[in-house]
């Protein structure tokens, strides 16, 4: 199936430090999701984001619904040692009608060093 | 709280045993879903649903089957479990109208 491209693949930071991530799609989308990962558990939903140019914030956590509605930006700020993880995007384009199917990304590993 | 829960988290069955892997969820959603997730391959949809006893094949359906009796309640069966079904299974459901989607804890299936 499709993936999303997502980048940088991996990141390894010192804590304190800001974090940004970003996916790209070749067409476009209506809702992009964010999610993140922990080793042996399901994907936990960050932020959801369904207009182009929208700004969201979850407490350090902002994401942005890029213009052209085929990417989208995460970026955490001060990260702390319990950001480590994978970082998730998912799209729904506008042909995902009513199968409601979700494109996701090929994920981000995020290390800190405390 | 929404919650989407899983019948196991860790699961171990022998080759040719027919496997089932129960999901749950409380969020009154129309769509569900079972993905399966290998390292470097990613998220692989294997059978989703759209409403009670509705189904429709994902990306990668052989060898699998589904079950939706009940909007609550997507279970995914293994008729005959292989060597290369070893994989973490992850259940999701969706809220149509809002478009959020959310996951399971998981279940690690191993298959000797």
């Amino acid at each position: 199936g499709q993936q999303l491209n997502q980048s940088p693949q991996s990141m390894f930071i010192q804590e304190g430090e800001d974090v940004s991530m970003n996916c790209t799609s070749s067409s476009i989308f209506n809702t992009w999701l964010w999610y993140k990962q922990d080793p042996g558990e399901g994907p936990v939903l960050l932020i959801a984001l369904y207009k182009a140019g929208e700004l969201t914030s979850n407490g350090r956590l902002t994401a942005q619904f890029g213009i052209t509605r085929k990417d989208s930006f995460l970026n955490i700020s001060a990260s702390i040692p319990s950001d480590v993880g994978i970082y998730f995007c998912a799209g729904q384009g506008p042909d995902g009608g009513a199968t409601n199917k979700l494109i996701f990304g090929t994920g981000t590993l995020l290390a800190v060093q405390p | 709280d929404v919650k989407v829960t899983q019948s196991s988290r860790y699961l171990v069955k022998r080759t040719g045993e027919k496997v089932f892997l129960e999901c749950v969820q409380d969020m009154d959603h129309e769509n569900m879903f079972w993905y399966r997730q290998d390292p470097g391959l990613g998220l692989r949809l294997i059978y989703f649903s759209y409403d009670v006893k509705m189904k429709e094949k994902g990306d990668i359906p052989e060898g699998y089957s589904v079950s939706r009796e009940k909007k609550e309640r997507f279970s995914l069966i293994l008729e005959s479990a292989s060597t290369n079904q070893t994989s973490m299974y992850l259940c999701a459901s969706r809220n149509e109208i809002i478009g959020e989607q959310f996951f399971g804890p998981g279940t690690r299936l191993t298959v000797l």
